[in-house]
Formats: C-alpha cells, structure tokens, sequence
C-alpha cells in the first residue's frame, strides 16, 4: 500500500541553523506530496505542496523539491525560528482529482532554541 | 478563505456517556469529510471518511457503533463517540474536501477527556 516514511524526531537545532526533515514516499499511482505543520494544540497546517515530479514548493522560507526518482520529498530551511518550532508532517494523496484520503507519515517534532 | 471549525474545542465527559463533535466547513462545500485521531506525540490516524447525504467508510479497526458519523449537510459532519471510555481519550481532528477544488483543510482540533 501507499506509505510515507519521515526521519524521527526530535531534531533539535539553535535558532538560525539549516534544517532538512527527510520525507520518502511509496505510492502505487502518481501522487501528490504535501508538508504540513502542526503547532502544540493545535490542528495542522498546509505549509507547501508539489503536485508533479520536479515541482518545488514553498512557503515561509521553507521548501521541498518534489524528487520522482528517488520518491522523496524533502523539507528544508535556510535559517530556523524559535517560532518554527512543531511537529511537521509529510503527505501523500492520490487522484486529487477526488476526494481521497491523505497517507501521512509519522510527524518528526522540530524544537529550535536561542 | 477555506476555513474549517470544531466544536468544541475541548471536552471532558464522564465514562458511559456519550460526546457529539461538529466539524463545519465555514466558507466552502464539502461534500467529503475526513475523521482523524491523534494519540500524544503520535501521527493521525484515519478513522472514516464522511460522505454528505450517504453512510461514512470506517477504517479497518474503527468500530462504526461507538464512533458514529453523520453528515446531513455540505458544510457539516458530526462524530459521536457513544458511551465513552477513557480510552477514547484523544485529540480528534476533522478535514473537509473543497467539492470543487478537492483541496483539504482541517479542523484546529476537539481534545476529549473521558473521566
């Protein structure tokens, strides 16, 4: 079945540091690949999204490279926030020309500190 | 645009009673909705998938008589979890599918404290 494997957490990183969470993915279609944020108490958040290989998404300096080859997905920063510190979840749906359902991975909690 | 609500936002209930969540889609039709379950420091886990006007899909393991879902609108699905159990305690996340666009947004969110 389709599945979505992150690298566990917790990372734990000092404000301005670069920051790769890494996300691979095995689908038995031509997925769509999302990253969302969950912040403590919270529901989650669609940060980015890429929809086809070679597609790179962005968003609130955070980016992910949609890499068919290596069915990979990424996330990266340049420079981290104490604010950036939650829980961020890779994604994967199929036929997003329907209503399906999102195969998520397992959450890898992101804690930035000064 | 795209916002999706819960309600509550938090409950605490007593064992043996039984605790409605709403999840509306407040700007936008959704003729799917999602029910997920978060135990702590863990990954959501699909519990049904919530179709407007027709019965709600379980996923395998979810039982369909303690979890019910109803969903009598495009903007509004429900989950009642039927004579609850502590170990139904969880944090219980909704998302609703644009029927137009078929992008998903969630809910913040209903923590569920069974005592």
């Amino acid at each position: 079945g389709d599945s979505v494997t992150q690298m566990e957490g917790p990372v734990t990183l000092s404000e301005e540091a670069f920051l790769t969470i890494n996300c691979t993915y095995t689908a038995t279609g031509y997925p769509s690949l999302f990253w969302y944020v969950q912040y403590p108490g919270e529901g989650l958040q669609l940060l980015l999204k890429a929809t086809k290989a070679d597609d790179k998404g962005s968003n609130k300096g955070f980016e992910a490279t949609y890499r068919k080859e290596t069915t990979s997905f990424h996330l990266e920063k340049g420079s981290v926030q104490v604010s950036d510190s939650a829980v961020y979840f890779c994604a994967l749906i199929l036929n997003t020309g329907t209503a399906s359902k999102l195969t998520f991975g397992t959450g890898t909690r992101l804690q930035v500190t000064l | 645009g795209a916002v999706v609500s819960q309600h509550p936002s938090w409950v605490i209930c007593k064992s043996g009673t039984s605790v409605k969540i709403e999840c509306r889609s407040l700007d936008f039709q959704a003729t799917t909705m999602f029910w997920y379950r978060q135990f702590p420091k863990q990954s959501l886990m699909l519990m049904a998938t919530s179709n407007e006007g027709s019965k709600a899909t379980y996923e395998q393991g979810v039982e369909k008589d303690k979890f019910l879902i109803n969903h009598a609108s495009l903007t509004l699905s429900t989950l009642t979890v039927t004579s609850a159990h502590p170990e139904d305690s969880s944090f219980y996340i909704c998302s609703a599918s644009n029927s137009l666009t078929y992008e998903q947004y969630f809910g913040p969110g209903t923590r569920l404290t069974v005592t």
